[in-house]
């Protein structure tokens, strides 16, 4: 069955850009069945969705974090990767990607990693 | 975007039926069916419960079950069982290629 896992540094320094790279197993990245998706979930707080990437490329993202964000994919590798610029102690959070349908459980996210820890500290 | 209103809290005793709202606006949950939910257990990632307002993933028990009318849509769990004391999400499709979630709720197995 597909499974993701994030990967990434556990502590940015503010200011820094913060790079997570989520990878897909047991199934392919290119399905045109589903979309790829980062939320993150500060400690003690809900769930924010931050953007998506199709694997045409195409992307959407959050108005609030849009003009920092970037969401890119590497069909070669079955990987796709957050980058969030600018951050602050705000952005601390655990970040999760998440696999989304496009017709089968439309807009909803199915199958998610298990969360990577991110601390944006001097 | 606002996220979506949850009730803090739900408690419920083995067996009984609890309701979990999930209030959004006209624009989010009273355009779409395209409603999601999902639990969380303390250090664990989000799973998938409901999705498309109503309909459970395979494997998820159908103790589970979800609704909308108008701007709010429900989660109602029966015969709750202490394994279902977690949090739960829902989730909104907002249009313009976004997604909002709820403030989340507590669920307690007294």
């Amino acid at each position: 069955q597909v499974q993701l896992q994030e990967s990434g540094p556990g502590l940015v320094k503010p200011s820094q850009t913060l790079s997570l790279t989520c990878t897909v197993s047991g199934g392919s990245i290119s399905s045109g069945s589903y979309y790829w998706s980062w939320i993150r979930q500060p400690a003690g707080k809900g769930l924010e969705w931050i953007g998506r990437i199709y694997t045409s490329g195409s992307t959407n993202y959050n108005p609030s974090l849009k003009s920092r964000v970037t969401i890119s994919v590497d069909t070669s590798k079955n990987q796709f990767s957050l980058k969030l610029s600018s951050v602050t102690a705000a952005d601390t959070a655990v970040y999760y990607c998440a696999r989304g349908g496009v017709v089968v459980a439309e807009d909803a996210f199915d199958i998610w990693g298990q969360g990577t820890m991110v601390t944006v500290s001097s | 975007q606002s996220a979506l209103t949850q009730p803090a809290s739900v408690s419920g005793s083995p067996g009984q039926s609890i309701t979990i709202s999930c209030t959004g606006t006209s624009s989010d949950v009273g355009s779409y069916k395209l409603v999601s939910w999902y639990q969380q257990h303390p250090g664990k990632a989000p799973k998938l419960m409901i999705y498309e307002v109503s309909k459970r993933p395979s494997g998820v028990s159908n103790r589970f079950s979800g609704s909308k009318s108008g701007n709010t849509a429900s989660l109602t769990i029966s015969g709750l069982q202490a394994e279902d004391e977690a949090d739960y999400y829902c989730c909104s499709y907002a249009g313009s290629s976004l997604y909002v979630f709820g403030t989340g709720t507590k669920v307690t197995v007294l």
